[in-house]
């Protein structure tokens, strides 16, 4: 059974400064993996999707890399601001499977 | 439309009753999705629809819960004398081929 994790669990940050979110997976038989947003009391809001032939995928102020071998995802986050302060949610799509398999979240706060 | 959206954005109902919730997929997108996301839980697959292909109703905890989607489009889910262990947001999404899933706001129940 495919188990998503992610650490850590809440994050708080000071404006400006660089940091990453981990996720990890026990199956590697993915067929790829998203990063999503949630901000409280909204939906999901996809950030970034990793085919499982890519090894990262670039947009704006956010990087994530994928290594299947190892079952590891990171987000990078650049320069956080205020406005970054959400939920971040890690999710796997498995080979031959519709479904995604959530991670329970990364709560992250970015303090001005 | 412009995104996903769901319908009531709220619902409190006593232990017991029945309750409807609906989902309007985005114009277009084939296949739509059903998830709940319990406090301090991950988002938790409920079943799965694409075209005219039997959905995918795996995820569904028990016999309480059903879901239908009429002309492919747009999808109810139903649950049938609720328990307190109910309560929780309920979230659709809905995907266009192989791209990302997009979700809609939720709706939240709370069943008393």
């Amino acid at each position: 059974k495919q188990e998503v994790t992610q650490i850590p669990a809440a994050l708080s940050v000071p404006e400006g400064e660089n940091l990453v979110l981990n996720c990890s997976f026990t199956d590697s038989a993915i067929y790829n993996l998203q990063w999503f947003r949630q901000d409280p009391g909204k939906g999901l809001t996809s950030l970034l999707l990793i085919q499982s032939s890519q090894r990262e995928q670039t947009s704006g102020r956010l990087n994530a890399s994928l290594d299947k071998s190892s079952g590891r995802s990171t987000l990078y986050i650049a320069a956080s601001q205020p406005g970054d302060s959400a939920t971040y949610l890690c999710a796997v799509y498995l080979g031959g499977s519709e479904k995604l398999v959530f991670g329970k979240g990364t709560k992250l706060t970015v303090n001005p | 439309g412009a995104g996903v959206s769901q319908s009531p954005s709220n619902k409190v109902t006593e232990k017991g009753k029945d309750v409807e919730l609906r989902c309007d997929p985005i114009s277009g997108h084939t296949a739509l999705y059903w998830y709940r996301q319990s406090l301090g839980q991950g988002l938790e697959f409920l079943i799965y629809f694409q075209g005219n292909s039997a959905p995918d109703k795996s995820g569904l905890p028990s016999d309480r819960f059903s879901a239908e989607r009429t002309g492919g489009s747009v999808s109810t889910l139903t649950i049938q004398r609720t328990q307190q262990e109910d309560s929780a947001v309920y979230l659709c999404a809905s995907r266009l081929d192989q791209e990302t899933q997009y979700f809609g706001p939720g709706t939240r129940l709370l069943v008393l």
